[in-house]
């Protein structure tokens, strides 16, 4: 699975919107861009996934660019229970059998009043 | 809700003991995942499943083993737990057409003494 790049942490304003950059220059064509994030002392939370096109729930929207080589995920209107870790994480589509996913350290994010 | 269960929160074993960790999931899930978290290294896969009785290597499975005797549950057994166990056990699940991601549960903080 190719390797991710994020920055270490991140503040942003309550209210703001916070974008969370993610750089994958090695992805393959079969490869998915994942996002989960992990609040203090909780398992990590699925947030959203994309291959090439952009993509948008209710949590947040993840921009690919056109090359696939980085994305962002944006949170519209943080607020301080957005305040948590953010992995990004690039991985080839199920096959069939358990395709597990391989988090690196992730971005911390802190939300500011 | 769709949830992930894991039998306690917080478990404080003696070196030599043996130790289970429990996990069950209400989503009729076919993968399930056991990581570990410690700091400055995030989350490690210890073992997956992808069915009943299946059971892979993760990136860590020294020193652990897994049991997989029904689609809910999934076990982690530290044969002989030893200080350098101590840690934050998360465990996971998904469907092998896992579009909607893992699901996570609230972690076991395991202090081994």
């Amino acid at each position: 699975d190719a390797k991710t790049t994020q920055p270490t942490s991140m503040d942003c304003a309550e209210g703001r919107a916070a974008n969370l950059p993610c750089n994958h220059s090695t992805i393959s064509g079969n490869e998915y861009v994942y996002w989960y994030r992990q609040i203090h002392s909780q398992g990590p939370q699925y947030i959203i996934h994309g291959l090439k096109n952009n993509e948008t729930n209710e949590m947040a929207s993840l921009i690919i660019t056109e090359d696939r080589k980085s994305s962002t995920l944006i949170l519209p209107h943080a607020t301080l229970r957005d305040t948590a870790v953010y992995y990004c994480i690039v991985r080839a589509a199920n096959t069939g059998t358990a395709s597990k996913l391989t988090f690196g350290t992730g971005t911390r994010l802190q939300v500011t009043l | 809700d769709v949830k992930v269960t894991q039998s306690s929160r917080y478990l404080v074993k003696r070196t030599g003991e043996k130790v289970f960790l429990e996990c069950v999931q209400d989503m009729d899930h076919e993968n399930m995942f056991w990581y570990r978290q410690d700091p400055g290294l995030g989350l490690r896969l210890i073992y997956f499943s992808y069915d009943v009785k299946m059971k892979e290597k993760g990136d860590i499975p020294e020193g652990y083993s897994v049991s997989r005797e029904k689609k809910e549950r999934f076990s982690l057994i530290l044969e002989s737990a030893s200080t350098n166990q101590t840690s934050m056990y998360l465990c996971a699940s998904s469907f092998i057409a896992d579009n909607y991601g893992y699901t996570f549960g609230s972690g076991t903080r395991l202090t081994v003494v």
